[in-house]
């Protein structure tokens, strides 16, 4: 069964600073792994999707990079804003489990003035 | 297009009462979920279509929850007789081809406490 962790759990820096989110799946056998932001009382906004074929993704001032033998991927944020502030979530969907995506438990991340 | 759409946004019910949660897929996409998001176990899948079919419902917790999709544009999600630990925000989401590297998009959920 595929499990998801994320870390740190919560990671609060002053704005301006560089940060990175990780992410890690027990089973390398994915297709490919997303990764969403999720503001308060708010839905899932798909950031970046990386497939198993790739090593990174970049949009704007995110950079998601892909370990598919180490079961392992990072979120980049670039200058951070408060803007940026929000939980982060990770999700993969697994060879052989179908086509859904299991989450990891996210990283709630604070970024101050 | 809008994106998901989910409605209610928000349901309070009484337990025992049945609720019926609604989400529009986005046009084009052949496949769509249901997920149930809490503070104790974060974000589950309860079901999924893949043209309008139920093709995994191994999610779903127990009979009082039921799932169907009419038509391409719609689906619902019913729970009857709702209990106190159903209260969570229930997510619908759409893609195309999830395993062919297509993004997942997610609705805004529907907010359900039942007390």
């Amino acid at each position: 069964k595929q499990e998801v962790t994320q870390i740190p759990a919560a990671l609060s820096v002053p704005e301006g600073e560089n940060l990175v989110l990780n992410c890690s799946f027990t089973d390398s056998a994915i297709y490919n792994l997303q990764w969403f932001r999720q503001d308060p009382g708010k839905g899932l906004t798909s950031l970046l999707l990386i497939q198993s074929s790739q090593r990174e993704q970049t949009s704007g001032r995110l950079n998601a990079s892909l370990d598919k033998s180490s079961g392992r991927s990072t979120l980049y944020i670039a200058a951070s804003q408060p803007g940026d502030s929000a939980t982060y979530l990770c999700a993969v969907i697994s060879a052989g489990g179908g086509n859904k995506l299991t989450f990891g438990t996210g990283t709630q991340l604070k970024v101050e003035l | 297009d809008a994106g998901v759409i989910q409605s209610p946004r928000h349901e309070v019910t009484e337990m025992g009462q049945e609720v019926t949660l609604r989400c529009k897929p986005i046009s084009g996409h052949d496949y769509l979920f249901w997920y149930r998001q809490t503070m104790m176990r974060g974000l589950e899948l309860l079901i999924y279509f893949n043209n309008n079919v139920p093709i995994d419902d191994s999610g779903m917790p127990e009979d009082r929850f039921s799932a169907k999709m009419p038509n391409a544009s719609f689906s619902t999600l019913k729970i009857q007789p709702s209990e106190p630990r159903d209260s969570a925000v229930y997510f619908c989401a759409s893609s195309l081809t999830p395993t062919g590297g297509t993004e997942a998009f997610f609705g805004q959920g529907t907010r359900l406490t039942v007390v």
